[in-house]
């Protein structure tokens, strides 16, 4: 069975720094690109970030662009996102989301989700 | 940047009823297009891709039609479960950004 969890996440400070992880099962991780999704409380979706398989292949929303850094190690079947120079208007849950094709570089779709972790940007 | 249009905000049905919402891309997006079910405090999940195709384990009563700009997600009788916010979804190629809708909430009337 497929899992992702995700954790880091809580309540830091305007400029402060914070960094998700997620945990991958029940898969084959290194053979699947990865992404972030948030969602702003009572929102829609936005993309975050993606990374390839093999991390050659980086992808930032214009958004998150310079502050975020999007990261896996294949090795332990994870999954970050360092996210820095943090705003109010990055609070919101933060899902990681797999790739819908294996070995494609970047798929459109994603086929699995966690449940997201919270991260709250407040003075 | 190709920007999805989804119609309409709201759509408020009996369980047992037809549900049609609409996508259009600001450009042409082929077939590349998916379709995700959210419900309250749960992860968006997967139904449609490639404009047509079920995900696994998506019932029969979704489905999903369309290619270029103009896009359809059917539930052709709506169960208590089905009522959710519903978003499609894709990929620019250059520059290599992800897009959602804004989604299309179902509610029940």
């Amino acid at each position: 069975e497929v899992q992702l969890v995700e954790s880091g996440g809580g309540l830091v400070k305007p400029g402060g720094s914070l960094r998700l992880s997620c945990a991958a099962s029940g898969f084959t991780f290194s053979s699947y690109s990865m992404n972030w999704v948030r969602q702003a409380p009572g929102k829609g979706l936005e993309w975050v970030s993606s990374i390839s398989s093999s991390s050659s292949y980086i992808y930032y929303a214009d958004s998150v662009k310079g502050r975020f850094t999007i990261s896996r190690d294949n090795a332990k079947n994870s999954l970050y996102l360092q996210m820095n120079s943090l705003r109010a208007e990055d609070t919101a849950v933060y899902y990681c989301a797999r790739g819908g094709l294996p070995t494609v570089v970047t798929p459109y779709y994603f086929d699995y989700w966690g449940q997201g972790t919270l991260v709250t940007v407040s003075s | 940047e190709i920007v999805l249009t989804q119609s309409p905000a709201t759509l408020s049905l009996s369980p047992g009823e037809r549900a049609t919402l609409s996508c259009r891309a600001s450009q042409s997006v082929s077939s590349y297009l998916a379709w995700y079910q959210q419900k309250p405090g749960q992860a968006p999940r997967l139904l449609i891709y490639d404009a047509s195709n079920r995900a696994t384990g998506i019932p029969a009563r979704f489905s999903g039609s369309g290619s270029g700009t103009d896009f359809t997600l059917t539930i052709s009788s709506l169960e208590p479960e089905d009522f959710a916010v519903y978003y499609c979804q894709q990929r620019s190629n250059w520059p290599r950004t992800w897009t959602f809708g804004q989604g299309t909430k179902v509610e029940i009337k």
